[in-house]
């Protein structure tokens, strides 16, 4: 069966400092990836998603990035935090084939800066 | 373009008694329906999804959603809930081939004693 993994679970990083946030999928192959966030009382907010490797979409403009350099594997960076940036992030991957293929997310990361 | 409104930002609702959680989405094609349940500081987790046939669909602890293509609506049920249905529920939308599904903003369903 699929699992999804996300890390760190919590991270406190004061502003002006540099992020990465890892997420690897097993037991699929191509999966579509995404990045959201969940700012506190409010809905998702998709980040970025990827359809393969390398190949990386933005949905909105930021102080975010993000890479898949690896078949199963997504990561968020920021050069430099601002405190904005707080939230919880989730990653989700999907299968490949198709739009009926259900997001499956991982545990998600609470982010503070501060 | 696709959207949804999930009509109620909070549900509160004694334990035992029935809940329905609403959602109505637009689109102008054929969609892919889903709702996902959240607890805090986890992440979101399939509930049910709706992709073709009976357009009653069952899913897990008891939850249930009725498919209305000329409501354009999938609002969630349960006979009767329990505290630990306390959660956060957000209805999804997926169509036209896209690889992104949107979001509501979520329903927060408090169950008291």
């Amino acid at each position: 069966s699929q699992t999804i993994h996300q890390w760190p679970a919590t991270l406190v990083q004061p502003v002006g400092s540099p992020l990465s946030l890892e997420c690897t999928v097993e037991g699929t192959s191509n999966p579509n990836l995404y990045w959201y966030r969940q700012a506190a009382g409010r809905g998702l907010q998709l980040l970025f998603y990827s359809v393969g490797i390398g190949q990386i979409s933005s949905e909105v403009p930021q102080n975010l990035s993000a890479s898949r350099p690896q078949d199963r594997q997504f990561i968020l960076s920021s050069k430099k935090l601002l405190l904005s940036d707080s939230g919880f992030y989730l990653c989700a991957w999907s299968l490949p084939t198709g739009t009926n293929s259900p997001l499956h997310f991982g545990n998600g990361t609470r982010l503070t800066v501060t | 373009a696709q959207s949804v409104t999930q009509l109620d930002s909070q549900v509160p609702v004694f334990e035992e008694a029935p809940v329905e959680l609403r959602c109505n989405y637009s689109s102008s094609v054929s969609v892919y329906l889903f709702w996902y349940v959240q607890y805090p500081n986890q992440g979101l987790q399939l509930l049910l999804k709706y992709l073709s046939g009976s357009t009653l669909v069952k899913g897990i602890n008891g939850f249930e959603a009725e498919f209305n293509k000329s409501q354009t609506s999938f609002h969630l049920r349960k006979p009767s809930v329990h505290i630990s249905d306390t959660a956060e529920y957000f209805c999804a939308v997926r169509s036209g081939g896209s690889y992104i599904p949107t979001f509501g903003r979520g329903t927060s369903l408090i169950v008291h004693p």
